[in-house]
């Protein structure tokens, strides 16, 4: 099985920064990942697919790269209501697998 | 509106059974690969299942499977997850989710129900 490791698991910043997670894939998984944003109690939101495009009606302060083994998640410009956990995902003909998650708070 | 309602969730007994419920509304079911994935308290999500629009193709994760089942009724727009010889460790959030272009992109997401298994 594919394993998604996510870092850093947690992360605090002020609002107006540059926040970056990144992902690494256990095997090389092309474009096959997806990025997710959950608030507390609420369902998980696609934000990001195939690694690098941004789904409809996402602020364009989210983007994704990476391609293979190593992906990255940027919050360009940090706002108040991006508090949430964000879990990559890859995608294969045997299932999906999550990372870990990272918390991201306001300093 | 695009929608998904998930149901039946509850308490059971280790051992126990249960089957969950996800009423789809506001697109051609039939069309589209759906997926079940849970969320233990205060931790991460996890894939359990998916089938393809037609029902005959299934997908599980290694911890469920021989355990849950995945189907579909798409006259009544309804997925559904039976799952069996509940665990404890089976305690979550369960959620129903759909996909677009085949199994890739989970774009619409349940509520979630939650399933605690306890004796």
């Amino acid at each position: 099985d594919i394993q998604m490791t996510q870092s850093p698991s947690s992360l605090s910043a002020p609002v107006g920064d540059r926040v970056t997670v990144t992902c690494q894939a256990s095997e090389d998984i092309s474009n096959y990942l997806n990025w997710f944003q959950q608030k507390p109690g609420k369902a998980p939101k696609l934000l990001i697919y195939d690694a690098s495009n941004l789904e409809t009606g996402v602020p364009s302060r989210f983007s994704g790269s990476g391609s293979g083994t190593h992906f990255t998640f940027t919050i360009s410009s940090l706002q108040p209501e991006d508090i949430a956990t964000y879990y990559c995902q890859q995608f294969d003909n045997l299932g999906h697998t999550f990372g870990g998650g990272t918390k991201v708070e306001i300093k | 509106e695009v929608q998904l309602v998930e149901s039946g969730g509850g308490l059971v007994q280790p051992g126990g059974s249960l089957r969950l419920s996800c009423a789809a509304s506001g697109f051609t079911f039939s069309d589209y690969w759906m997926h079940w994935v849970r969320q233990t308290p205060g931790k991460g999500l996890v894939w359990l299942s998916r089938i393809h629009g037609g029902g005959i193709t299934t997908s599980y994760a290694d911890s469920v499977k021989g355990r849950f089942t995945i189907s579909r009724d798409n006259a009544k727009n309804t997925l559904f997850l039976q799952m069996n010889s509940l665990r404890t460790e089976d305690t979550a959030v369960y959620y129903c989710v759909r996909s677009r272009f085949y199994y890739y992109h989970m774009d619409v997401w349940g509520q979630g129900t939650t399933v605690t298994v306890s004796s």
